[in-house]
């Protein structure tokens, strides 16, 4: 059982380019987070989906776009990166009211130089 | 809107010595309280929860009790090992934020042999 995987594990970009981060997860979760990390500030919500083809905006979502065209998947993209994107990104689902216990990927270090 | 102060760290502690970590938390409703572990380079996995008030909640030697009238869920283990060394956040979620987690800056524990 995978639970929740992201891809790429590691990414450096330049100014300006832009990218894709894939979450997976083959749990059925209904509910889906994504979220960055950086020194001293804890986890910081960007975008989140209650559901296949829903998208909602979170604590920081400038500078971000997602979608959730699959249950199981949920993408977020940076159209044109730049240095302050530089942290660490996770993604987390839980399977709904029943139980909301959320589960995370390994995450995605990105460097934006 | 909701949100969970933690002690700030590091902490550094010997062997069998006994580590508490202070949480407390602000929220409008009903939140459900978390302690999440993250261990170097990896995602972050549940340690213990509490769904409501006085509601204890236990995981490898761990423990931390919803105290409502204090707004607090403290963590504590009468005795540390080596392996307890990571980084651990408190976090709350709610039902009527859609159950995002709100998380603490975190707390880097070390322990030493």
């Amino acid at each position: 059982n995978a639970g929740v995987t992201q891809t790429p594990k590691f990414r450096v970009l330049k100014t300006g380019q832009s990218m894709t981060l894939l979450c997976a997860q083959d749990m059925n979760h209904e509910y889906m987070y994504w979220y960055r990390q950086d020194p001293g500030m804890g986890l910081r919500l960007i975008h989140y989906s209650v559901g296949e083809g829903t998208t909602a905006k979170g604590e920081v979502p400038d500078g971000y776009n997602v979608s959730r065209l699959k249950k199981q998947n949920f993408l977020l993209g940076l159209e044109s990166a730049a240095p302050s994107q530089t942290s660490v990104y996770f993604c987390a689902s839980i399977v709904g009211p029943m139980n909301t216990e959320a589960f995370f990927g390994q995450g995605t270090r990105l460097t934006v130089v | 809107g909701d949100s969970v102060t933690q002690m700030e760290g590091p902490v550094t502690l010997s062997e069998e010595a006994f580590l508490t970590i202070n949480c407390t938390y602000t929220a409008t409703g009903y939140p459900s309280l978390f302690w999440y572990v993250q261990y170097p380079g990896e995602g972050l996995q549940l340690l213990l929860k509490a769904t409501k008030a006085d509601d204890k909640g236990s995981n490898k030697g761990f423990e931390a009790t919803y105290r409502k009238e204090t707004t607090s869920f403290h963590l504590e283990k009468g005795s540390v090992q080596v392996s307890d060394s990571a980084v651990y956040f408190c976090a709350l979620s709610d039902r009527i934020n859609d159950y995002k987690l709100s998380f603490g800056a975190g707390t880097t524990v070390t322990v030493r042999a």
